[in-house]
């Protein structure tokens, strides 16, 4: 399965500032993902990366509170802007390899406190 | 729009004990589902996807469409089973969507 490498693994941010999360992949992905995990919540879709093109953002969530960049087939970044306290949760990576029967792998987050 | 609901937050059983994690979906078309684990302090993982329909860590999950459930069941719990268990369902290619999860804990 594909190794992602998730960075940083926690952060403590001021509010009004933002936060730049890095998702690298060992190898090339079809596809990319953006979840958040509020505190005691399960996990929610933010957008799917398009690499090449803007990110497909869910209900909810719009591009310029999460921008979002894929440059490559490996690479992936979001930011979380203008961070207020209920930005803290966690923040995760997902892939998902075509033609690959092992599902969608996670990465190990990113723990984001705003204070 | 899909929803997945697992209806136990926490389940407590012995080892040795049969276990059965609740799921159930509601969607439309033909969903594919999924249980995720997290160990503690280690990421999210798949666990079983019910295409596959393979048995891993002695963990089982049938897909029923009359009922819309997708109960992850093991018939000897370990230990080191405890964990949180996600439910999860993909309508259309690659979005997840995910129950509310079940911590299982196994006691000695």
């Amino acid at each position: 399965s594909a190794v992602i490498s998730q960075k940083p693994s926690r952060d403590i941010c001021q509010r009004g500032t933002s936060l730049t999360i890095q998702c690298q992949v060992d190898s090339q992905v079809t596809m990319m993902f953006w979840y958040r995990q509020q505190p005691g919540q399960s996990l929610t879709l933010i957008a799917t990366a398009n690499q090449g093109s803007e990110a497909t953002y869910e209900s909810g969530f719009v591009i310029d509170k999460f921008p979002i960049s894929r440059p490559n087939l490996t690479f992936s970044t979001l930011t979380v802007s203008n961070l207020s306290p209920e930005d803290s949760s966690i923040y995760l990576c997902s892939v998902e390899k075509l033609g690959v029967t092992y599902g969608y792998t996670f990465g190990s987050g990113t723990r984001l406190t705003v204070v | 729009a899909q929803r997945v609901t697992q209806p136990e937050k926490l389940l407590s059983v012995f080892k040795g004990a049969p276990v059965e994690l609740k799921c159930n979906y509601s969607y439309s078309g033909s969903p594919e589902l999924f249980w995720y684990v997290q160990y503690s302090r280690q990421r999210l993982q798949l666990l079983l996807r019910h295409i596959s329909r393979e048995s891993i860590k002695g963990f089982t999950a049938d897909l029923n469409k009359g009922e819309t459930s997708f109960h992850l069941k093991k018939p000897f719990a370990q230990e080191e089973d405890s964990a949180m268990y996600y439910c999860a369902l993909s309508p259309s290619y690659g979005k997840l969507t995910f129950g509310q999860g079940t911590i299982l804990t196994v006691h000695p």
